[in-house]
């Protein structure tokens, strides 16, 4: 248990659905982080979010949509997803953003499948 | 970021030490080391990190050459829970670079 969990930890959904992934972290952090990871490929860093404000974004497609209302939740919005985009998706928080000698404790993750 | 280099695989008997070696040789004087580790299904859980010294924490140590090219994480007793993908990574100093860079990694087996 890293203090850090994500709903729901498996998801199907058709190519014309919309559907939200949630993250919450029970740390006191202020980053929050999105990661794709695919089968067979490294890590992915998808969005970041500091004290509220989104600092970082990868060049991913917008039909993924973040959204953190506060330090403590993320939401990871999808619609009109392709199969390519099935993978897990990890959330994961650390105390500071920018500063390198403060770890990043991961959720467990969402499986998703595309179909 | 410096890229690493780390072996695909590895196998430890269960209660020898797991040694997993990382070569970051393009290392710049302002790069951590980091270790990271994914089991299966599992989101990636922190490890140990160091910027010059050896370091060492109730999971591992972490023994970095003087001249910062290589690295070695060592697991002292490996039990069959450490069955993971290991990754080295290395991640700047400056502010606004926090991210990390995953590569990927060494799978170790522990072996009963």
């Amino acid at each position: 248990e890293t203090g850090v969990t994500q709903t729901p930890r498996h998801l199907v959904m058709g190519m014309t659905n919309k559907k939200s992934l949630k993250c919450e972290q029970h740390l006191g952090h202020n980053a929050m982080y999105w990661y794709k990871q695919s089968a067979k490929k490294p890590l992915e860093l998808m969005f970041v979010y500091s004290l509220e404000e989104r600092v970082e974004n990868n060049s991913v497609p917008s039909r993924f949509s973040p959204e953190c209302p506060n330090s403590s939740h993320l939401f990871l919005h999808l619609h009109t997803l392709q199969p390519e985009d099935s993978a897990l998706y990890l959330c994961a928080s650390s105390q500071v953003w920018g500063a390198p000698t403060y770890e990043q404790y991961f959720g467990p993750g969402t499986r998703l499948t595309v179909t | 970021d410096a890229k690493t280099t780390q072996p695909p695989s590895m196998d430890c008997a269960e209660g020898r030490a797991a040694n997993l070696p990382c070569n970051h040789s393009t290392i710049s004087g302002n790069e951590y080391v980091y270790w990271y580790r994914q089991i299966h299904s599992q989101g990636p859980q922190y490890i140990i990190h160091g910027l010059k010294n050896n370091e060492t924490n109730e999971m591992a140590s972490l023994i970095i050459t003087e001249d910062r090219k290589s690295s070695t994480l060592i697991l002292p007793h490996a039990t069959l829970r450490d069955t993971a993908v290991y990754y080295c990574i290395v991640r700047v100093s400056e502010t606004g670079a926090n991210n990390l860079f995953f590569g990927t990694g060494t799978r170790l087996t522990v072996i009963p």
